[in-house]
């Protein structure tokens, strides 16, 4: 059972343009949404992440949009450019016992045409 | 400025043989994690160890094995290897399991099992 949806498999944007990336989540216990970023052959890492009392976050040409009624969630990189060209996954946090789970989105594969 | 390092990066098995996956952290931080990535599946976790002496099963832990060897060391073990154990492992760390702190990735090991 996937508990966060995450689309588009794939996604191919021109050098300047707009990505956009949209997850969705179930579980109403899930209350911190990271996205993490992965470059072929490294480890995924943090871009940006949001709570959900806010309904946007902005950090330089990154953009999370949170719609807490939708249980909806995406990711806007504005300028596109070909560094952006990487595996995008969206994630949610929710307590879990004495600890924190992170459940991870299937990922999004970014392409950038220069 | 090593972060999270894993050992080996690349690894070829016949099934049924066994191995164990090195991760080590220079961060200080207390919890370690185990994910597996596979194809439209996103990371999912394996195993994850709290503190040092202590570890817990995450969302797909069958024919997997962990050790917390120190604060720094966590291994993981395949004791029989299969096919389906075909994957991108990834260890990570976190300062501690009960925060929103992101997690740290190493770089991964490619296992390949015939």
């Amino acid at each position: 059972q996937q508990q966060v949806k995450q689309s588009p498999q794939s996604l191919i944007v021109q050098k300047g343009g707009i990505s956009i990336i949209n997850c969705a989540y179930e579980n109403t216990a899930f209350d911190y949404f990271p996205w993490y970023q992965q470059f072929p052959g490294k480890g995924p890492a943090l871009l940006i992440a949001i709570r959900p009392d806010v309904s946007e976050k902005k950090e330089g040409r990154f953009t999370i949009s949170f719609n807490k009624s939708a249980k909806q969630f995406s990711l806007h990189i504005m300028d596109s450019q070909p560094g952006d060209s990487a595996t995008y996954f969206c994630a949610a946090s929710r307590p879990w016992g004495s600890a924190r789970q992170l459940t991870f989105g299937s990922g999004t594969q970014l392409t950038v045409l220069p | 400025n090593a972060g999270v390092t894993q050992t080996p990066k690349f690894q070829v098995l016949k099934t049924g043989q066994s191995m164990t996956l090195q991760c080590a952290q220079d961060m200080n931080h207390n919890s370690m994690y185990w994910y597996r990535q596979d194809p439209g599946m996103g990371l999912r976790l394996i195993y994850y160890s709290a503190s040092e002496g202590t570890t817990d099963k995450g969302e797909v832990p069958n024919g997997y094995n962990v050790s917390r060897l120190n604060k720094r060391e966590f291994s993981l073990r395949l004791e029989s290897a299969a096919p389906s154990q075909t994957s991108v492992y990834f260890c990570a760390s976190k300062s501690s399991v009960y925060s929103n702190q992101p997690q740290h990735f190493g770089d991964g090991t490619r296992l390949s099992i015939l």
